[in-house]
């Protein structure tokens, strides 16, 4: 989900769940699509990639699908751990020969033991 | 070890003060970025620059400038102009400048207005 004002969309859940970060995105143009984690403090840090002639691409636990009807992306983690808690980000290239990135607002993955 | 190197962590800064934060990056890479984070936010672009002796405007370019007179080096001024510099500043770098590609971070310089 998307934030409002500086209350970020905050998702909580146990160790070893699974846990779905949604995003949607704005350009339907857009060709490629990133995830990124930031830890408190930190830079940001790349995950998991996509391009937008792919619906689905699988890295190490984490999965992201692609639904371009709908404008919408999704992260999925698998068997969450505590070092997974983090602010995550979707990124969108919003068209080809466009040299950057337009972030989302982010969504706060929370992991209790 | 390559990466991106930004400096100082923190800083602080008095109202009307200009203020300059370093981003230097040995991966090579010919695009070099600045983002602006505030809290509960996404990133922001401010500016980007593509190739040495040039750059663009990003999206809240307003009270800030830069230069990139060489690959490795993309310094921000933060500027008296800007009305609200207190964030953290991110700078980014990528290969190639084309349309896709991971943006590689460093991590990151707070500013804070006293």
């Amino acid at each position: 989900g998307e934030s409002v004002g500086l209350h970020l969309p905050t998702l909580s859940v146990q160790e070893g769940d699974n846990s779905i970060i949604n995003c949607a995105y704005s350009n339907s143009a857009s060709d490629y699509f990133i995830w990124y984690k930031q830890e408190s403090g930190k830079g940001p840090q790349f995950i998991i990639d996509i391009r937008s002639n792919m619906d689905k691409r699988q890295g190490q636990r984490v999965t992201v699908l692609l639904n371009k009807t709908v404008k919408h992306l999704s992260l999925q983690i698998a068997a969450t751990q505590p070092g997974d808690s983090a602010v995550y980000f979707c990124a969108e290239n919003p068209s080809s020969g466009y040299s950057t990135l337009t972030f989302g607002k982010g969504t706060m993955l929370l992991v209790s033991p | 070890d390559g990466g991106i190197t930004q400096s100082p962590k923190y800083l602080f800064r008095k109202e009307g003060q200009n203020v300059t934060l370093s981003c230097e990056q040995n991966l090579n890479h010919d695009a070099m970025y600045w983002y602006r984070q505030d809290p509960g936010q996404g990133l922001r672009l401010i500016y980007y620059s593509q190739i040495v002796n040039d750059f663009q405007k990003g999206d809240i370019a307003e009270g800030y400038s830069v230069s990139r007179e060489k690959k490795e080096s993309f310094p921000l001024t933060v500027t008296s102009a800007q009305k609200n510099p207190t964030a953290f500043y991110l700078c980014a770098s990528r290969w190639g400048t084309g349309s896709a590609g991971e943006l590689f971070f460093g991590e990151g310089s707070r500013l804070t207005v006293l």
